[in-house]
């Protein structure tokens, strides 16, 4: 069956560590994967797309990568700060403009 | 300047009720999208319309049944309300359609709560 899973337990780090998110899938081939910030309340909101065929994306003190062998997306915060806590939301792309999304890991950063 | 508004930000009603939540873009996207997030925060396509046409069609009730009256509005009916039915509605539009890679802007979500 086809499955993407993101750690569903919190992740908590401190205040100017990395913080490393994972986003693994089975069964889909998606020919890109986004990954979406959101808050209690509030819709979510992008952050980063990268495609099948890249290996790494960055975007000021974001990265992600995107491994098609391993099936497998990290997305990285570097020099993370408290305002970074949120739930985060990887999404594949499988066509015709269809995200079908992860269950989210919720991101505490102390400080 | 809203880019995605959605209306009512919260409904409560009774089962068997019908009602409507309403969704606009100012932003001149082709495609708009609802989308169901469950109590376990689970985030599920529903619809999709690309320039007033429906391109996705997931597997849902045919009580849910989306229009799409211009490219810049969707708006989705529920009928015969039911317990199951309660969670946190988006609605969501990106630019172009077919299978580039858009991302995908957000309304702030309809919290629906059937009793």
């Amino acid at each position: 069956s086809q499955k993407i899973e993101q750690n569903s337990e919190a992740l908590n780090i401190q205040e100017g560590k990395t913080a490393t998110l994972t986003c693994n899938y089975t069964n889909y081939s998606p020919a890109y994967l986004q990954w979406y910030r959101q808050d209690p309340g509030r819709g979510p909101v992008f952050l980063l797309l990268i495609r099948e065929n890249e290996k790494e994306k960055r975007k000021e003190r974001l990265k992600v990568t995107f491994d098609t062998t391993l099936k497998q997306s990290l997305f990285h915060i570097t020099a993370s700060q408290p305002a970074d806590s949120a739930t985060y939301l990887c999404a594949l792309g499988t066509g015709f403009q269809k995200l079908v999304f992860g269950t989210g890991t919720r991101l505490l950063v102390s400080p | 300047d809203t880019a995605v508004s959605q209306t009512p930000k919260y409904l409560v009603t009774q089962m068997g009720n019908d009602k409507s939540i309403k969704c606009e873009q100012n932003l001149g996207h082709d495609t708009m999208y609802w989308y169901k997030q469950d109590s376990k925060k689970f985030l599920k396509i529903m619809f999709s319309y690309n320039n007033k046409e429906l391109i996705i069609n997931e597997t849902v009730p045919n009580r849910f049944s989306p229009k799409s009256p211009d490219k810049a509005h969707l708006n989705l009916h529920i009928n015969s309300l039911e317990l199951g039915d309660s969670a946190v509605y988006f609605c969501a539009s990106s630019q172009g359609g077919g299978l580039a890679a858009y991302e995908q802007y957000f309304g702030p979500g309809t919290r629906l709560t059937v009793t």
